[in-house]
């Protein structure tokens, strides 16, 4: 079975400073890994995903994650954070039957 | 592309009734569509899973003849909450999974908010 942990519940940090985000993941063979972000009230919108190509991937917004086999990490970061992104994260992996399952989320606060 | 939507954003309802939510996939044909339910800041909890023109399949735990799923045709499917309790308040999400180029990723619905009084 695959699973995530997000290692914080919350990460404050102030605009224009990095962000990083983390996650680790647990699979038994080689896994998809995704990042999505959700705004208060709002669906879910996919910021990147790992499918065993490159390992540090590129995403939307300035986001990019690298997939790290030795360490089972999937780490969000983003080199200057913005107000606008302030929202909830998720690190997802998918499994059989095109599954997600779910981290319990980091909530993202930047601050002035 | 790769647009779903959900309606009604939010519901209200009064305990007792029964409340459907549709989810639609407006520009790809959904072979395979999800419903989440996401408690307040909490994570997304996966109930069922539905192909066009199956029976839903069930996550552990969920019941089936509360949360009934119909997947008629390749863009809509509608979750009905039978007999509704305070505790079904969530906020329900779908998703959809398309064929081709749209199958290896789901797309999300804005969510729907229900409340039971």
């Amino acid at each position: 079975a695959q699973s995530v942990t997000q290692l914080d519940s919350h990460v404050s940090v102030s605009e224009g400073t990095p962000v990083l985000l983390r996650c680790n993941y647990s699979s038994s063979y080689s896994p998809s890994l995704f990042w999505y972000v959700q705004h208060p009230n709002k669906g879910l919108q996919l910021l990147l995903k790992y499918t065993s190509a490159a390992t540090l991937v590129k995403g939307i917004n300035g986001f990019e994650a690298e997939f790290k086999k030795s360490e089972t990490s999937f780490h969000l970061t983003k080199p200057s954070a913005h107000m606008s992104d302030a929202a909830e994260y998720f690190c997802v992996v998918r499994g059989g039957g095109n599954k997600l399952t779910f981290g319990t989320g980091t909530q993202l606060k930047v601050e002035l | 592309g790769a647009v779903v939507s959900q309606h009604p954003s939010w519901v209200i309802c009064k305990s007792g009734t029964s409340v459907k939510i549709e989810c639609r996939s407006l520009d790809f044909q959904a072979t395979t569509m999800f419903w989440y339910r996401q408690f307040p800041k909490q994570s997304l909890m996966l109930m069922a899973t539905s192909n066009e023109g199956s029976k839903a399949t069930y996550e552990q735990g969920v019941e089936k003849d509360k949360f009934l799923i119909n997947h008629a045709s390749l863009t809509l499917s509608t979750l009905t909450v039978t007999s509704a309790h305070p505790e079904d308040s969530s906020f329900y999400i779908c998703s959809a999974r398309g064929a081709g180029g749209f199958y290896n990723e789901q797309f999300f619905g804005p969510g729907t908010r229900l409340t039971v009084l």
